[in-house]
């Protein structure tokens, strides 16, 4: 059973469009996490979420926002596409916001034309 | 801003050599450290964490830390060409929120 799974995987659409993207896990964990990497294999964080609620949200623009709607599920909704949007974005979870490791879903790459 | 710094490399090392991968933080109250291993087009995979001063080692591999002086060190030893991948080392930071912060990541080949 797959422990973090995203959807979809691959994403291509244009400019200007709205698209979502989901995520969820089966390890029981509390955490969440969304993160953009580059073309130049920077990871960023750009929110987690603890036990539904939003807990990092960091200076991201308000054309992303992210969901919860349980511990289990944590979605990516993004409004107005940009060129600058196209990257991978991976969802991770981890047992707890305090240090403990994460654990990435495969990934979703996203092309903006 | 709160920096993880490491060199992008490529560290290229022969099959069965000792490879070492370093990384600085800025954030003098970062807790908790993380070496993550990235192959190409797949999802970071967590390698090792260590939370106090000093050495863990793992099998292979050995996390090194020296919160004075504010690196992290990953020593891979008696590499192997599947060892090849980028290793990102990551912080995770205080402030309330429990900020994790990735460092660019360090390109490992290890040639036959």
């Amino acid at each position: 059973d797959t422990a973090v799974s995203q959807t979809p995987k691959y994403l291509v659409t244009q400019m200007g469009n709205d698209k979502s993207i989901k995520c969820e896990q089966n390890l029981g964990h509390d955490t969440m996490y969304w993160y953009k990497q580059d073309s130049k294999k920077f990871l960023k964080i750009m929110f987690s979420y603890n036990n539904k609620e939003l807990i990092i949200n960091e200076t991201v623009p308000n054309r992303f926002s992210p969901k919860s709607p349980d511990k289990a599920h944590l979605n990516l909704h993004i409004n107005s596409l940009e060129l600058g949007d196209s990257a991978v974005y991976f969802c991770a979870s981890s047992w707890k916001v305090t240090g403990s490791e994460q654990f990435f879903g495969p990934g979703t790459r996203l092309t903006v034309l | 801003q709160k920096e993880v710094e490491q060199n992008s490399g490529p560290l290229s090392v022969p099959e069965g050599a000792i490879a070492s991968l370093n990384c600085t933080y800025s954030d003098r109250g970062s807790q908790s450290f993380f070496w993550y291993r990235q192959y190409s087009g797949k999802s970071p995979e967590l390698i090792m964490f260590i939370y106090s001063n000093g050495d863990k080692e793992d099998g292979r591999f050995t996390a090194q830390l020296n919160k004075a002086s504010q690196y992290v060190s990953l020593l891979i030893r008696d590499s192997q060409p599947s060892d090849s991948a980028t290793y990102l080392c990551a912080v995770l930071t205080s402030g309330g929120s429990y900020i994790p912060t990735f460092g660019r990541g360090t390109s490992l080949i290890v040639h036959p």
